[in-house]
């Protein structure tokens, strides 16, 4: 079956590199997205990946995918306080048809200090 | 920058009642989605709409629920007959034809039954 599992909570200092890490069990996965959530708010899709990608850098955002461990990374470059959400890993399973759902995982709420 | 909306934000309704959550999706997008969160859980998928027709369904998604895209701009969830355990977070999504599955999502409507 499909399942998206991830770590509910990160504290990192501002200006340390945030990791948010997520592991997959459908092996099918077309995409693999990460989501950002913030109060109030509704879910932002930040940046995917397709699935024969191994690594995709957007800016501060570097994302690492290991197929064969079905493992997703977010690593996010000098953390900032606007960082401060909630993360959401999401995969497209291939035999969703062309209608597309996502499952997510929980979440994980990052929190940035000074 | 054109966005999807909801109402209402927040829901209080008691057990057996019907409620109609109500959404606007991006204009010019063709396919729907409705997703809840129970809080402290995952995001779950309900439903997935398209040509004016349900093209995929989850098992939480009974003949207790029902969309209607009544007037080509509003994408409505209709819960018949509502239970303590619908009481979650109501997320509407939409994303055009072309593109990776980008779902824009909206803020969200938080149900409370009682």
């Amino acid at each position: 079956g499909e399942d998206v599992e991830q770590s509910l909570f990160l504290s990192v200092r501002e200006g340390d590199s945030s990791v948010i890490n997520c592991t997959y069990t459908d092996s099918s996965s077309t995409y693999l997205y990460w989501y950002k959530q913030e109060p109030g708010a509704g879910l932002q899709l930040l940046t995917y990946i397709f699935s024969n990608m191994d690594m995709k850098q957007d800016q501060r955002l570097t994302v690492l995918l290991n197929k064969k461990d079905k493992h997703l990374s977010l690593r996010i470059a000098d953390t900032q306080t606007g960082d401060s959400a909630i993360y959401f890993c999401a995969e497209t399973p291939m035999f969703s048809g062309g209608y597309n759902k996502l499952i997510f995982g929980a979440g994980t709420r990052l929190a940035v200090h000074p | 920058e054109p966005e999807v909306t909801q109402t209402p934000s927040h829901q209080v309704t008691q057990m057996g009642q019907e409620v109609i959550l109500r959404c606007v999706p991006i204009s010019n997008h063709l396919y729907f989605y409705w997703y809840r969160q129970i809080l402290g859980q995952k995001v779950e998928f309900l439903v997935s709409f398209y040509n004016n027709e349900i093209s995929e369904k989850s098992e939480i998604f009974d003949d207790q629920f029902s969309v209607e895209r009544p007037d080509g701009s509003n994408f409505t969830l209709k819960i018949r007959s509502t239970k303590l355990e619908d009481s979650a977070m109501y997320f509407c999504a939409s994303r055009s034809r072309a593109g990776v599955n980008e779902q824009f999502f909206g803020p969200g409507t938080r149900l409370t039954v009682l």
